[in-house]
């Protein structure tokens, strides 16, 4: 069964630091999302993309974060310099598009990458 | 604006007994819900989620919840407890957006714990 993939797993860096989260959507879907969830808290929308621009973003989502889909199976999420509040599992979803068939009002999540930042 | 209400952070049940996770939503459109069940250091995984067909609605290991429109709610159950359901639970509402996709807004979680 197709799944979202996240890598790294975990990924430790320094305060300042630039880090890109990386994910490979469901091949067929055309929606792309990420969220957040700092430990022990809830699961907190970041942004949402579809055709190649963010179609929706929360008041998370500042000028250090940018996502980007540089080819045709990456999505990516960049902090671009990290601070220690961004330490959180960040999750990657994909969905399809509404003609496709009857999964496309379900976000597929992937595994998440834990980011800490030291 | 949408929200989720989980009544409970903490919910402690026996073994063999019923389990009964609270979510309570609000939305300005017919909303798609959902609950995920999250394993320690694990990711989201779906358990069950409602879109307009059946209010009744069941899913994987036991579980169903009931969408109740005129309360407002969407009521995780299992008539039967069992040790490897002890992990965090999140309800969730996910509301179409113009452009084809969607926002989910998550409730914050109820841990549930299983005594032997």
């Amino acid at each position: 069964e197709p799944e979202v993939t996240q890598t790294p797993s975990h990924q430790v860096t320094q305060m300042g630091q630039e880090v890109i989260l990386r994910c490979v959507p469901i091949s067929n879907h055309l929606y792309f999302y990420w969220y957040r969830q700092i430990l022990g808290q809830k699961v907190e929308f970041l942004v949402s993309f579809y055709n190649n621009e963010i179609s929706e973003k929360s008041e998370i989502f500042d000028d250090q974060f940018s996502v980007e889909r540089p080819d045709g199976s990456n999505f990516t999420l960049k902090i671009r310099s990290t601070k220690l509040e961004d330490s959180a599992m960040y999750f990657c979803a994909s969905s399809e598009d509404r003609s496709s068939g009857r999964n496309y009002n379900e976000q597929f999540f992937g595994p998440g990458t834990r980011l800490t930042v030291l | 604006a949408q929200s989720v209400t989980q009544l409970g952070s903490h919910v402690s049940v026996s073994e063999g007994a019923l389990v009964l996770l609270r979510c309570n939503y609000s939305s300005s459109v017919p909303p798609y819900l959902f609950w995920y069940v999250q394993y320690p250091n694990q990711g989201l995984q779906l358990l069950l989620k409602y879109t307009s067909a059946a209010t009744l609605v069941k899913g994987i290991n036991g579980f169903e919840a009931e969408f109740k429109k005129s309360e407002t709610s969407f009521h995780l159950t299992k008539p039967s407890a069992h040790m490897s359901d002890a992990a965090e639970y999140f309800c969730a509402v996910s509301e179409p957006r113009g452009t084809g996709g969607f926002k989910t807004i998550f409730g914050a979680g109820t841990r549930l714990f299983v005594k032997a």
